[in-house]
């Protein structure tokens, strides 16, 4: 099975960072995807990683360890619109099928 | 611009009426699934199907079907609603493994 943990909430300054935690333990692992959603609306792709390191796309950067079951989303020079929920989800060695984390809603104040 | 349509946004319907969600992508993905998404659960998946006629569960399949008659629609049915289903369903479509979702703007179902 698969169990993905993420933070449920946290709040951040306009024009700060702010770095999103994904753990998760899996019987197989093929590789992670970032996604977010704005509220009443469908999640976008953001970020997949496969191999160990950073992976870096514009203001959003994505980090995998395969050897301790990690990943972080870290979000830089914040903007109001990126008030929303992020989702970790990771993909299993057999099929494509994602399996999500509970998402973690991210709220910028001025 | 690669879409995938849900047919409606917003449905209420009473409970132990069959309800039929519609998804429809216009980008020849293979695979197809069916999310449900509520509160402090997060995503979970309903069943998927990786080709015509084909369908597999996914973690919650308990008191829904699923149809795929044709390439491009995946339809999500409940055979007899009940108020534990009122939620947000997703749809979403992928080419293959390592490409990800593209999802759906979603039906928010309420059971009455």
């Amino acid at each position: 099975g698969q169990n993905i943990d993420q933070p449920t909430e946290m709040t951040a300054t306009e024009g700060a960072i702010v770095q999103i935690n994904c753990t998760y333990q899996t019987s197989g692992f093929n590789g992670l995807f970032w996604y977010q959603q704005h509220a009443g609306e469908a999640p976008t792709f953001l970020s997949y990683n496969v191999l160990d390191g950073l992976e870096e796309k514009g203001r959003f950067s994505s980090f995998l360890s395969r050897s301790k079951g990690y990943s972080y989303l870290l979000l830089k020079e914040l903007q109001m619109k990126d008030s929303a929920s992020y989702l970790c989800a990771v993909t299993g060695a057999a099929g494509n099928k994602l399996t999500f984390g509970g998402g973690t809603r991210v709220l910028v104040k001025p | 611009d690669v879409k995938v349509t849900q047919s409606s946004r917003y449905l209420v319907k009473r409970t132990g009426e069959k309800v039929f969600l519609e998804c429809v992508q216009d980008m020849d993905h293979e695979n197809m699934f069916w999310y449900r998404q509520d509160p402090g659960l997060g995503l979970r998946l309903i069943y998927f199907s990786y080709d015509v006629k084909m369908k597999e569960k996914g973690d919650i399949p308990e008191g829904y079907s699923v149809s795929r008659e044709k390439k491009e629609r995946f339809s999500l049915i409940l055979e007899s609603a009940s108020t534990n289903q009122t939620s947000m369903y997703l749809c979403a479509s992928s080419p293959g493994q390592d490409f990800g979702y593209t999802f759906g703007s979603g039906t928010r179902l309420t059971v009455v």
